[in-house]
């Protein structure tokens, strides 16, 4: 009974490059949230996606930022040409259709830009 | 924006019960409110969430008051390793499907020996 995955935990980029981070839900769920931590602060909310859709992308930022939810496979976000000030936990939730389900949470990957 | 209102901190003793209120005057009708914590920097744990009426569960207690504008989640007997921050979040409601959960800052418990 996997809960939700998210991969890799720890991940260092130099300044310019892209960042990818994975994350696989708990089987069967087929919304996947994405938040932010900054050191010493809240959970910030990014985007929420369904398979293969983009419901609320509120929070992320306007550029450089990307998710997606493919049919098949992972839920990626991808932070291109990363700058010192992403550096964050970066958590990914899961949760199953429905007005009153539960959103579980992975342990987050620590990006980490030098 | 987050639509609750938490004490930013407060203190427990070991083995006696914690209690965490939360104002969200502004919650609408079909809003649920949902708990979650977080141990040190370790993913948001779920605790517990209700619509209108008290729910319970083997971890804790969610007490809704009648007009739904505040809330309290119960601890019976806290331990040290309930020392964590508690976030209580409303919940979107998108035309009666769920959304996203927006955290505010919380409560950091400290459960002292």
């Amino acid at each position: 009974n996997a809960g939700v995955m998210q991969n890799p935990r720890h991940l260092v980029r130099r300044r310019g490059q892209e960042a990818r981070l994975r994350c696989s839900p708990v089987k069967g769920h087929s919304h996947v949230y994405w938040y932010r931590q900054l050191p010493e602060e809240g959970l910030k909310f990014m985007v929420y996606l369904q398979k293969e859709n983009i419901i609320d992308e509120s929070g992320m930022p306007k550029e450089r930022f990307s998710a997606e939810f493919p049919k098949e496979g992972p839920s990626i976000l991808r932070i291109q040409q990363v700058v010192r000030g992403d550096s964050a936990a970066y958590f990914c939730a899961s949760s199953q259709p429905g007005a009153s389900t539960e959103a579980f949470f992975g342990q987050g990957t620590r990006l980490t830009v030098v | 924006d987050a639509k609750t209102t938490q004490p930013p901190s407060m203190d427990c003793a070991e083995g006696r019960a914690a209690n965490l209120p939360c104002n969200h005057s502004t919650i609408s009708g079909n809003e649920y409110v949902y708990w979650y914590r977080q141990i040190h920097s370790q993913g948001p744990q779920y605790i517990i969430h209700g619509l209108k009426n008290n729910e319970t569960n083997e971890m804790a207690s969610l007490i809704i008051t009648e007009d739904r504008k505040s809330s309290t989640l119960i601890l019976p007997h806290a331990t040290l390793r309930d020392t964590a921050v508690y976030y209580c979040i409303v919940r979107v409601n998108y035309g009666g499907s769920q959304g996203n959960l927006i955290f505010g800052k919380g409560t950091k418990l400290s459960v002292k020996p």
